[in-house]
């Protein structure tokens, strides 16, 4: 069966150090990934994806994220985390059939 | 450039009754996707329209049903409401995409929250 887990359901780090927020995927074919965002009160916004290429792809506020095919793994990585990095974080994947899977969601608090 | 909008902002029905939700894309996106968030399961994919066809369900009743106008705009429709129906609605929009190639990136409206009582 297809699936996305996020297996951490809250990340705490430190202000100004790196973060990562883990995601795994299970689907049929080559998938399409994707990292969204929701901050407090707001909709969520999509932060990066991941298509074909290369493997580390670039995405908003200085977010980055890893395609591990061999691990299934699309973690969402910040080398230097601020306070206004805190909220609620998606992994998504879409397969070939078009079927879209969300994560669970990881909240990320940044400690100043 | 307006966003995704969507009405009511919040909704509160008995059992039993039906409930509409609406959802306006952004200009020149063709697609259209409802979610349910509800509290502790994440996002669970509902529908998703294109061009005024559904194209794919999620594994959700059929009382969950909808449809998508000329004008692109989308309608969420939950028959015999049931108390776990309760959660918050997003729907988002997107670029078209051919079906098998949508790798397009959603735009995500602030949902509607529908409470059952």
């Amino acid at each position: 069966a297809q699936s996305v887990a996020q297996p951490e359901d809250q990340v705490n780090v430190a202000e100004g150090n790196p973060l990562t927020v883990k995601c795994t995927y299970s689907v049929s074919g080559n998938p399409y990934l994707f990292w969204y965002v929701q901050y407090p009160n707001r909709g969520l916004q999509f932060l990066l994806k991941y298509i074909t290429g290369d493997n580390l792809v670039k995405g908003s506020y200085g977010f980055e994220a890893e395609f591990n095919k061999s691990q299934t793994s699309f973690h969402l990585k910040k080398p230097s985390a601020l306070v206004s990095d805190s909220a609620l974080y998606f992994c998504a994947v879409r397969d070939m059939r078009d079927k879209i899977i969300f994560g669970k969601g990881t909240r990320l608090h940044i400690l100043p | 450039e307006a966003g995704v909008t969507q009405s009511p902002t919040h909704l509160i029905k008995t059992r039993g009754q039906q409930a509409t939700l609406r959802c306006s894309p952004i200009s020149g996106h063709t697609s259209v996707y409802w979610y349910q968030q509800a509290l502790g399961l994440g996002l669970q994919f509902l529908l998703w329209y294109d061009e005024g066809e559904e194209r794919n369900r999620g594994n959700f009743p059929p009382r969950f049903s909808g449809r998508q106008f000329p004008n692109y705009s989308s309608e969420l429709n939950v028959n015999a409401l049931e108390l776990e129906d309760s959660a918050l609605y997003l729907c988002a929009s997107s670029l078209a995409g051919t079906s098998g190639s949508s790798y397009n990136e959603q735009f995500f409206g602030p949902g509607t929250r529908l409470t059952v009582l």
